[in-house]
């Protein structure tokens, strides 16, 4: 069955330490992955995609992750964290042209001022 | 201004009683979705359209229910027959290519049991 799993089920840094998440799938063919955001109070927001091309990815406010697709693995980093990224994050997975998108269970990230 | 709008932000439900949670977007998208969320446990997929008149159940449908009569609307109810249904539940749509699959949500609506 097709998974994803995000290990980290809190992780709490201080600010201005540099932050990897993890994000590993199962899933075969080609797949789309993603990685949304969801701040306290908020709309879940998408922070950055993957569909194909440069396995390195940029997103908003600074966080970008890597595809490695030997290790079926997408994480998400973020070099210097400040106390507004305090949220939760969640990495996203679906098969290319497939309409249903699986979610990892969610990473709570607290930055300490 | 446009978006995806989930009404009411806070519900309660009565034991035996059925509840409809509303889901309008104005982005022109075909596809719609309805989600819950629950802590520690991500996003689990209810059901699905893809387009007018048409719906798929996810991997948790039972105790759910949804119609798509109109473009722009994906309204779910939460029938009695859902034993535990105090959750956040997320509404989205897809952007035109599905290949890329890249959903927007709305704000979400909490369901309590009363």
């Amino acid at each position: 069955a097709q998974s994803v799993s995000q290990h980290n089920h809190h992780v709490i840094l201080s600010e201005a330490a540099s932050l990897e998440l993890g994000c590993n799938y199962s899933y075969g063919g080609t797949v789309n992955l993603f990685w949304y955001v969801q701040y306290p109070g908020q709309h879940l927001q998408l922070l950055l995609k993957y569909f194909s091309g440069d396995p390195l990815v940029k997103g908003i406010k600074g966080f970008e992750a890597e595809f490695i697709k030997s290790k079926f693995s997408f994480n998400l980093r973020k070099p210097s964290v400040q106390w507004s990224d305090t949220a939760e994050y969640f990495c996203a997975a679906s098969n290319f042209g497939n309409e249903k998108l699986t979610f990892g269970t969610g990473t709570r990230l607290t930055i300490i001022p | 201004d446009g978006g995806i709008t989930q009404s009411p932000k806070y519900l309660f439900r009565k034991e035996g009683q059925n509840v409809t949670l509303s889901c309008e977007q104005n982005l022109n998208h075909d596809a719609m979705y309805w989600y819950r969320q629950d802590p520690g446990q991500g996003l689990r997929l209810i059901y699905y359209s893809q387009i007018v008149n048409d719906f798929q159940k996810g991997d948790i449908a039972e105790g759910y229910s949804v119609s798509r009569e109109k473009k722009e609307s994906f309204p779910l109810t939460v029938t009695s027959a859902q034993k535990n249904p105090t959750a956040f539940y997320l509404c989205a749509s897809r952007g035109l290519e599905l290949a890329k699959n890249i959903q927007y949500f709305g704000a979400g609506t909490r369901l309590s049991v009363l």
